[in-house]
């Protein structure tokens, strides 16, 4: 069966920094994969998804994300991180019989000034 | 404009008593799904339907049930069986079986448990 893993429940950054979020996932088929960011109070925005083709995957606000299949990874990482990038973020995978979608337990990502 | 609405946002219920979240969609999906969210615990899957008058029991149907009698409608209802009904609860939609897999969210509800 499909899963995913988020290493560490919550993040730290300073503004500027590096940010580098965790996933490893485990799928008996080709995975697709997605990072979606929730804000507080509110539902879940698609950043980005891997299907086919290219690994380095680039999605909105900056983020991208590199599939690995040695590594069994999809890490979200952003070069300089912002305020407003303060949020829960959820690794997913797609079921192998396409009909749903599995989330990680996500990682509140704080942002210190 | 396009896209899921949810009603109530916040909705307070005594122990004993059934409540039903609305979950309403004009994307025009053929499928439709209700996740419930806890703190630590990510989102889990109550009950997902990718075609009118069927749906499927997710990871943790028990003390849920849905209906699916419109494309646009997918009304879930929390039943005094459930015995920790306090949670975020999200409605979701993507197009039936799409090539990305790609979810469309709500905003989600809230429902406290007096």
């Amino acid at each position: 069966a499909q899963s995913v893993t988020q290493l560490g429940s919550h993040v730290s950054v300073s503004e500027g920094a590096l940010v580098l979020l965790r996933c490893n996932y485990s799928s008996s088929v080709p995975p697709y994969l997605f990072w979606y960011v929730q804000y507080p109070n509110q539902g879940l925005q698609l950043l980005l998804k891997y299907t086919t083709g290219a690994t380095l995957v680039k999605g909105i606000n900056g983020f991208e994300a590199e599939f690995k299949k040695s590594e069994t990874s999809f890490h979200l990482t952003k070069p300089s991180a912002h305020m407003s990038d303060a949020a829960e973020y959820f690794c997913a995978v797609r079921d192998s019989s396409a009909s749903k979608i599995i989330f990680g337990s996500g990682t509140r990502l704080s942002i210190r000034p | 404009d396009g896209g899921i609405t949810q009603s109530p946002k916040y909705l307070f219920r005594k122990e004993g008593q059934n409540v039903t979240l609305s979950c309403e969609q004009n994307l025009n999906h053929d499928a439709m799904y209700w996740y419930r969210q806890d703190p630590g615990q990510g989102l889990r899957l109550i009950y997902y339907s990718q075609i009118v008058n069927d749906f499927q029991k997710g990871d943790i149907a028990e003390g849920y049930s849905v209906s699916r009698e419109k494309k646009e409608s997918f009304p879930l209802t929390v039943t005094s069986a459930q015995k920790n009904p306090t949670a975020f609860y999200l409605c979701a939609s993507s197009p039936r079986r799409a090539d990305t897999g790609e979810l469309f969210f709500g905003e989600g509800s809230r429902l406290t448990v007096l």
